[in-house]
Order: C-alpha cells, then structure tokens, then sequence
C-alpha cells in the first residue's frame, strides 16, 4: 500500500491567495522529503526538499514544513499564481531506498 | 527536460507484442528509475539501476525487464504487452540515493490495444 498520501485530492483557489498542500507519512524511518509540480503532459518538477533534521525550509514563494510528531509534510505557496496550476506530489526517502510517491494534490487556481 | 530524453513519446501497440521503451540521459548520473504513472495510483517504481549492469525490482516489475548496458541508457521492455500496462512511463535519474532529488523525463505515453 502507499505510505506517502495526501489528504485532499483537488484544492481549488483565487489568484493571490496562499495554499497549503498536505501529505500524511507512515514510516517514521523516512529521513528526506520532496515536493514535486507535474504539469499536464510533462514530468514531475522538483519544487524543494527538506532533510528529517529540519522543521522547515523556504524557496521562492515556497515553503515546505515538516512535522515528524505526526508525520506530516505541507506545501505552501505564497500569491498563488495561474501557473501554478498542476498536480502537486510529495515523495519520501527511505534510508537511501527509492523515492515513495504520494497520489498528488490537484491545485486549480481561477483569476 | 534538460539532460534526460525518452523515446518514443507515444506508442500504440497490440497486445502480445514486445515493446522497449528507452531513457537517454546526458548527466553521467549512476542511478536510473523507471516509474509508472496511472489515475489513483500516483508515481509507482518499476525497476531502477544503480550502475551499468545492475538493475533491482521495484514494486511493479512483473511483466517488465530492463537493460543498461551504458551509463547513459536504460532500456524499459515490455516482455508481452498487455492491457493493463496501459499507462504513462516515466524515466528519472540522480546522482546519489541520499538527499538527491531526481530530475524526471518527459514521459511515455503507451498504449496496448
């Protein structure tokens, strides 16, 4: 089964405003996690990363948090923007293991 | 995406047939990955390589072999095509298993029919 999901399927939001994308993750053994932007008819993009030693970490209007109490990752993206329309993955990394994909978050922005 | 290509971009094929799909990249990275991609089912890994001629399962590889006879191709065969190898495929690679992300091609689209 997955040990890498994502609470809400789809997330619909204004232009401007903020979104946060959830992940819950089973293994508490996981030491690093990603988030991936997949573009419709294109390749997951790497976003930003953040290693278990950390409790968040921020990019360009993204900042990824991390919470290993209850094992939960998030993505916030700040002034979200029409082009940030597209699937959003978390994935984590086991101990050096192949990455484990989440099932995506769906994000629609309107203007 | 810069550095990795896949071929063909989209095949159609019947079932029973063989079919390869192939990972091209250009960044000299040891470690390569085949995933599949299917509604509901997110990213699922088929096979991966961490070297030339050393490749491993991932948790969908029935069906499915692989080949890297170079470090910069990774071939994906389809031994017997079926339907339920309908799907998008997706290559990926890295440098190193730990805290590296990986840069992902531009996908496969296949369908058996």
């Amino acid at each position: 089964g997955e040990s890498v999901g994502l609470h809400l399927p789809t997330l619909s939001v204004q232009e401007g405003d903020n979104s946060i994308i959830n992940c819950a993750y089973s293994n508490s053994a996981s030491d690093y996690f990603i988030w991936y932007k997949q573009e419709s008819g294109k390749g997951p993009q790497f976003i930003i990363d953040i290693r278990s030693n950390m409790d968040k970490r921020q990019g360009q209007r993204v900042t990824v948090l991390l919470n290993k109490t209850v094992k939960h990752l998030s993505l916030q993206i700040a002034a979200t923007q029409p082009g940030d329309s597209a699937v959003y993955f978390c994935a984590e990394n086991q101990a050096g293991t192949a990455l484990i994909f989440g099932k995506g978050t769906t994000l629609s922005v309107s203007s | 995406d810069a550095g990795i290509t896949q071929s063909p971009r989209h095949k159609v094929t019947e079932t029973g047939t063989p079919v390869t799909l192939r990972c091209h990249q250009t960044e000299n990275h040891r470690y390569m990955y085949w995933y599949r991609q299917d509604p509901g089912h997110g990213l699922r890994l088929i096979h991966y390589s961490y070297g030339v001629k050393d490749t491993d399962k991932g948790e969908v590889s029935d069906g499915y072999s692989v080949s890297r006879s170079k470090t910069e191709d990774f071939l994906l065969t389809l031994e017997s095509a079926t339907s339920s190898q309908t799907s998008v495929y997706f290559c990926a690679i890295t440098p190193g298993l730990r805290d590296y992300g990986y840069t992902f091609g531009s996908g496969t689209r296949l369908t058996v029919v």
